[in-house]
């Protein structure tokens, strides 16, 4: 079976420009997380959706991140403009967790890797 | 905010059993406790999940005290292939956010 596949695995970008980085959650599973992984602040939960609905978007550090999922299949997060500070590895993960309570484990996708310049 | 926290790292010899601990005081009432394993380039990867006392399965066990205001993942016989971070995973803190550890970094050595 196929697990959560993220696109792309590297994105090297400079500073101002757009970055988009997309997710494919495992077919069935209903909630969708994305994450941030940085030496200084380890793993963030940024947004999760359930039913590709945003229920808690509080992690999102500013108005230049967005997030999407128009549909069960697909999610992207969205940075606009870029800058270097948003440089880490970003994770999209799944699960069946249909009320975000934490009891159904997350499947995680091996992550996109960003570097701003 | 209160951060969950863990040993940053800890060193092992194959064979041997491993403890880690992780620290959640605010986690939230009706919550499970969730433990990862991260190589590097690779997403976490579920080892084990608990809600009280003990659970097992084939890879560990979790300890969870009465008061749940920690967990502690075993493993029982660690081999060089278990050298990864590990990492919890509860929901709690202000705003009951899901919220990771801070990792610990695991090495076996022979």
């Amino acid at each position: 079976d196929a697990g959560v596949i993220q696109s792309p695995r590297h994105e090297v970008t400079e500073m101002g420009q757009e970055v988009t980085l997309r997710c494919k959650p495992i077919s069935g599973h209903n909630s969708l997380f994305w994450y941030r992984q940085t030496m200084m602040r380890g793993l963030e939960l940024l947004i999760y959706f359930n039913n590709n609905v945003p229920i808690d978007d509080s992690g999102m550090p500013e108005d230049r991140f967005s997030a999407k999922m128009p549909n069960a299949s697909f999610s992207t997060l969205k940075i606009q403009p870029s800058e270097p500070r948003d440089s880490a590895v970003y994770f999209c993960a799944s699960t069946t967790d249909f009320q975000g309570l934490g009891n159904q484990p997350q499947h995680f996708g091996d992550g996109t890797r960003l570097s701003i310049l | 905010l209160a951060k969950t926290t863990q040993p940053i790292s800890m060193d092992s010899y194959e064979g041997q059993e491993v403890n880690i601990t992780c620290s959640h005081n605010n986690i939230a009432t009706n919550d499970y406790i969730t433990w990862y394993q991260q190589f590097p380039s690779q997403g976490p990867r579920f080892i084990i999940q608990g809600y009280k006392t003990k659970v097992t399965n084939e890879v560990a066990s979790l300890f969870i005290p009465a008061d749940r205001k920690s967990s502690t993942l075993s493993l029982p016989r660690v081999s060089l292939s278990d050298t990864a971070v590990y990492y919890c995973l509860v929901r709690g803190g202000g705003g009951n956010k899901l919220t990771f550890g801070t990792g610990t970094q695991l090495k076996v050595e022979l």
